[in-house]
């Protein structure tokens, strides 16, 4: 099915450097969200973006909403070991109903 | 949000056997889905589990092979039947509650 394109696919950093991942697509989206995934867990939900242009933050994360409506980014400030997992972004593409189309992930690794 | 369990959390099973995985949520929802996501791959939608009706299944899923039970608005099962070494995935059960939620999965690993 079809996919966003999610990059980078995985991340080396330092703790307390920021991160950024984004999402691109060719097709318009109604809605952005970003999950992030533990190891043995299901997908939690971070940030939800509804508004083209929104700029949403969520304590140390920041996700906004594409002004073209075919992208979306998520920034992380200061990491901390906790970070560490699998980020995955996810949308309802326009005339859509409940389907989410999804990015293959970003894998966040911290070097303490 | 809603919170979402799911049982079991983990099995082990061997090939041709059939699988019931569980998944209770607090709160009454419409929409229930079921998804599989195999090792290190992204979320793929199985089907919509329908309370009172079948279930509507995604492309390459078919009823014989996953049949889902939605007796009413806070319950519904998945079953994962004649199971392969191919089926070995993390099975999740998600709801909408305002935005989508996901339970904590199921590992399944057949032998």
């Amino acid at each position: 099915g079809q996919q966003l394109n999610q990059s980078p696919q995985s991340m080396f950093i330092q703790e307390g450097e920021d991160v950024s991942m984004n999402c691109t697509s060719s097709s318009i989206f109604n809605t952005w969200l970003w999950y992030k995934q533990d190891p043995g867990e299901g997908p939690v939900l971070l940030i939800a973006l509804y508004k083209a242009g929104e700029l949403t933050s969520n304590g140390r994360l920041t996700a906004q909403f594409g002004i073209t409506r075919k992208d979306s980014f998520l920034n992380i400030s200061a990491s901390i070991p906790s970070d560490v997992g699998i980020y995955f972004c996810a949308g309802h593409l326009k005339d859509s109903n409940y389907q989410l189309i999804w990015g293959a992930g970003t894998k966040l690794i911290i070097k303490p | 949000s809603a919170v979402i369990s799911q049982k079991p959390s983990r099995d082990i099973c061997q090939r041709g056997t059939s699988l019931t995985i569980q998944c209770q949520v607090d709160s009454q929802v419409t929409m229930m889905f079921w998804y599989r996501q195999q090792p290190g791959q992204s979320l793929t939608l199985i089907a919509t589990a329908n309370q009172g009706s079948e279930a509507t299944y995604e492309s390459g899923f078919v009823i014989d092979k996953f049949p889902i039970s939605r007796p009413n608005l806070t319950f519904s099962t998945l079953t994962v039947s004649n199971m392969s070494p191919e089926d070995s995935s993390i099975y999740l059960c998600s709801v909408v509650a305002n935005e989508q939620f996901f339970g904590p999965g199921t590992r399944l690993t057949v032998l």
